[in-house]
Parts: structure tokens; sequence; C-alpha cells
């Protein structure tokens, strides 16, 4: 069954740094999210991107943050300087279209020192 | 805001017994709400998922009932087996974005 791949699985860096979390979502998806999930709560929403743009974003996804889809496969999720905060779970997922469900990945774990 | 609320936090629950989870939501627009269980080390994969036109909906063991006047759903799980052991999130979506319940830890012991 195809499945959203997301890489690294953990990323460690220093506060300040940016850091670039990459997916790629199933190959006839149309729509592509990326939620967070700190350590003990709830997955929170940060972005939607549909047709090359973002269609939708959290309070979460401020200007330090950023999503890029650079080729018709990879999607990515760019944060310019980290903060402490930041440390958390984030997923990629992506669907066929609307009405259809949402396919999560397994998570890169960030870490920021 | 808190868009839905998830009860109970935890249960532990004896194999072949039932596991009940509640959701509340507050906002009427939701559309669409569905279940994700998730083991450790990974994402959430859908379970099963509903609309509000249906009161109930049953997938094998798994079966979600719908109150639309009281804005609430749950998530019964027949027959638990140890490897339902998980967290079990609701959530519902209007459009895009999923929100998300609290989460639930299921411990089904044998």
């Amino acid at each position: 069954e195809p499945e959203v791949t997301q890489t690294p699985s953990h990323q460690v860096t220093q506060m300040g740094q940016e850091v670039i979390l990459r997916c790629v979502p199933i190959s006839n998806h149309l729509y592509f999210y990326w939620y967070r999930q700190i350590l003990g709560q709830k997955v929170e929403f940060l972005v939607s991107f549909y047709n090359n743009e973002i269609s939708e974003k959290s309070e979460i996804f401020d200007d330090q943050f950023s999503v890029e889809r650079p080729d018709g496969s990879n999607f990515t999720l760019k944060i310019r300087s980290t903060k402490l905060e930041d440390s958390a779970m984030y997923f990629c997922a992506s669907r066929e279209d609307v009405g259809q469900p949402q396919h999560f990945g397994d998570g890169t774990r960030l870490s920021i020192l | 805001q808190q868009q839905v609320k998830q009860s109970p936090q935890s249960l532990i629950v004896q194999k072949g017994g039932i596991s009940i989870i509640n959701c509340a939501y507050e906002n009427t627009a939701f559309d669409y709400f569905p279940w994700y269980q998730q083991f450790p080390g990974k994402g959430p994969a859908l379970l099963i998922a509903i609309r509000p036109d249906v009161s109930e909906k049953k997938e094998g063991r798994f079966t979600i009932s719908f109150n639309k006047s009281a804005k609430q759903f749950s998530l019964h799980i027949m027959d638990s087996q140890p490897g339902d052991s998980a967290t079990y999130f609701c959530a519902a979506s209007m459009g895009d974005k999923l929100s998300f319940g609290a989460g639930t830890t299921v411990t089904v012991r044998a």
C-alpha cells in the first residue's frame, strides 16, 4: 500500500539554526499538510498546500515557517530560526482529493538544543 | 479554543471487552469525523470515519456512533484484542484542516 514517507526520522538542531523537514506524499495525491505534536499534547494543524500554494495556515505557522514543493515528489517544511518550543514531532499528510481521507507519515522528531 | 474534547485520557480493558471513547465538538460546521489509531513511533492511521448525515457506522469490530444534536460522537471497539493497544484520536474537519482530540491510550490486558 502506498504511504507517506518522511525524512529524517529524528533531527537534532541548535537553537537559531534553520531546519528542513522532508516528505514524499503518496504519488497521486494533490493536497498536502503539515501537523505537529508536542510531547504529551494533541496533534495540531500547521498548514495545508494545494496547487503550489498555501490554502490554509494556523496561527502557529508564523513567518519563521515556510513550505515548498520543489519538484513533483517532495514537500518540505522549513523553519528559519528554530526555537526551543519548536521541539515536537512533525507529521506530513496527503490526500488524493476533496472528501478523501488524509494519510499520515510516521513523522520527524525535531529536537532543538 | 479547544474545538474537540476527548475522554477518557486512558483506559484499560480486558481481552474480549468493549472499549468506548467519547468526543464532543463545538463547531457545527464540521462535516467529517475520522478516528485515527497511533502506535508508538508511527504516524496516525485512519481507522474509521463518519459524516453527520449518518448516526452509526460499523467496520469490523469498530463502530462510530454519532449524535448530531448533542454534538458528540464515540468509538466502540468490540471484542478488544491486545493488538488494539494504541492511542486513539478523534478528529473533526470542515474543509482542509483536521482538529484533533487529545487522544486516548487504550491498553488491552490479555
